[in-house]
């Protein structure tokens, strides 16, 4: 069965510090990866996603994320970070084709101290 | 603006009634999702549907009931055997029908159903 971890619940940075939020998946075929954004009450944003190729993914906000196979890990990194980037992010793992469902991490909230 | 609109944003439901969560979407996409989200819990799949007509149980189907008589609209009804019903709820769709490469969800800005 695929899985996603997560493995912090909550991490806090000072705005322009770097960000790493970590997410480890379980695959039993090739993975399409994805990172999401969630503002409170609100639905989620795309930031990046990962199908093939080239393993460092460059997404919208300044966010990119890294692609390794051999550690079976999708994180998600920003050299500098802006208060609006404070909000809770998710990593999701699913196939290459069809509609097959979803896999959701349980989400990382990000918090950004002056 | 193409997107996907989910109303109302609050619901309140008293014990024992059904409540109906529209999701429409203009898009024109195949598939259409709905989850449900708890604090610490992240996004479990309710319901999915791939194509017009029909739809498929996703990893908590029970209490809940769809329908997918329109590719625009996938309506989620949260019925009275859904004992713990309070939650956010998030309708989605995607790009391609069955047996084609996968594209990312777009979401809705969700539904909040409280208790009553």
């Amino acid at each position: 069965a695929q899985s996603v971890t997560q493995p912090d619940i909550h991490i806090t940075v000072s705005e322009g510090a770097s960000l790493e939020l970590r997410c480890n998946y379980s695959y039993g075929a090739t993975p399409y990866l994805f990172w999401y954004v969630q503002s409170p009450g609100q639905g989620l944003q795309l930031l990046l996603k990962y199908f093939s190729g080239d393993t460092l993914v460059q997404g919208i906000k300044g966010f990119e994320a890294e692609f390794k196979r051999s550690q079976s890990s999708f994180n998600l990194r920003k050299p500098s970070v802006h208060w609006s980037d404070a909000a809770e992010y998710f990593c999701a793992v699913g196939p290459w084709f069809g509609n097959e469902k979803l896999t959701f991490g349980t989400g990382t909230r990000l918090t950004i101290i002056p | 603006d193409g997107g996907i609109t989910q109303s109302p944003k609050y619901l309140f439901r008293k014990e024992g009634q059904n409540v109906t969560l529209s999701c429409e979407q203009n898009l024109n996409h195949d598939a259409m999702y709905w989850y449900r989200q708890d604090p610490g819990q992240g996004l479990r799949l309710i319901y999915y549907s791939q194509i017009v007509n029909d739809f498929q149980k996703g990893d908590i189907a029970e209490g809940y009931s769809v329908s997918r008589e329109k590719k625009e609209s996938f309506p989620l009804t949260v019925t009275s055997a859904q004992k713990n019903p309070t939650a956010f709820y998030l309708c989605a769709s995607s790009i391609p029908p069955p047996g084609m490469a996968n594209q990312p969800q777009h979401f809705g800005d969700g539904t909040r159903l409280s208790i009553l």
